[in-house]
């Protein structure tokens, strides 16, 4: 079964806006990451937040932690017609070797 | 660095046939991955190697077989292909243990239908 779900499944804005997109999960975990996926490409790590941090950011990412509500959200700020892709997030059940990836969020950035 | 690259990226097979998906990585990796992605599905864990030597089922190994030849190369068989095992098939590989809190690195994937 899937540990992530993310939300909403796909999301059109206009370049310069800000996307949003949130990651919910089932149990606990030891950290939580977020993945691109270019259209025909393989997935590409993009920042990992440990169970212990409430907030991150990398760039015009923004990644917060609310491990009460088990949950995560991604903000792209200033988005770029460079960032249509899908977005996943990546979680550990802090038992186990193995990630749970949920469905995506699919992006469009219209220029 | 290519990183990690996998072969082939694209197949086409019939019902019963058998292959091997192929996969490598030159970062010096201790873990590697396979996962299937299907629409709708997200990614799901097919087999994984925590180090040379060892592997272990993920949440949907029937139908699959894997070897870790070495520390660089972890492949993936299809012993006897299903048109249900039509999917995406993408490699990964991570420098640490799990708990490391290191990121995995993708290959490109191969694309396989099975008739």
């Amino acid at each position: 079964s899937q540990q992530g779900e993310e939300d909403p499944q796909a999301l059109s804005i206009q370049e310069g806006e800000n996307a949003t997109m949130n990651c919910s999960y089932k149990t606990s975990i030891n950290n939580l990451q977020w993945y691109r996926q270019n259209s025909g490409r393989g997935l590409v790590h993009l920042i990992l937040i440990r169970s212990n941090e409430r907030e991150k950011h990398s760039g015009r990412l923004r990644v917060t932690l609310d491990t009460s509500k088990k949950s995560s959200s991604l903000l792209i700020t200033a988005s770029r017609a460079a960032d249509t892709a899908s977005y996943f997030c990546a979680t550990d059940r802090n038992t186990g070797n193995q990630f749970y990836f949920g469905t995506g969020t699919s992006l469009t950035v219209i220029p | 660095n290519a990183g990690v690259t996998q072969t082939p990226k694209f197949q086409v097979l019939k019902t019963g046939q058998s292959m091997t998906l192929q996969c490598a990585q030159d970062m010096n990796h201790n873990s590697m991955y396979w996962y299937r992605q299907d629409p709708g599905m997200g990614l799901r864990l097919i087999y994984y190697s925590a180090s040379e030597g060892t592997t272990d089922k993920g949440e949907v190994p029937n139908g699959y077989n894997v070897s870790r030849l070495n520390k660089r190369e972890f492949s993936l068989r299809l012993e006897s292909a299903a048109p249900s095992q039509t999917s995406v098939y993408f490699c990964a590989s991570m420098r640490g243990h799990f708990y490391s809190n290191q990121p995995q690195h993708f290959g490109d994937g191969t694309r396989l239908s099975i008739l």
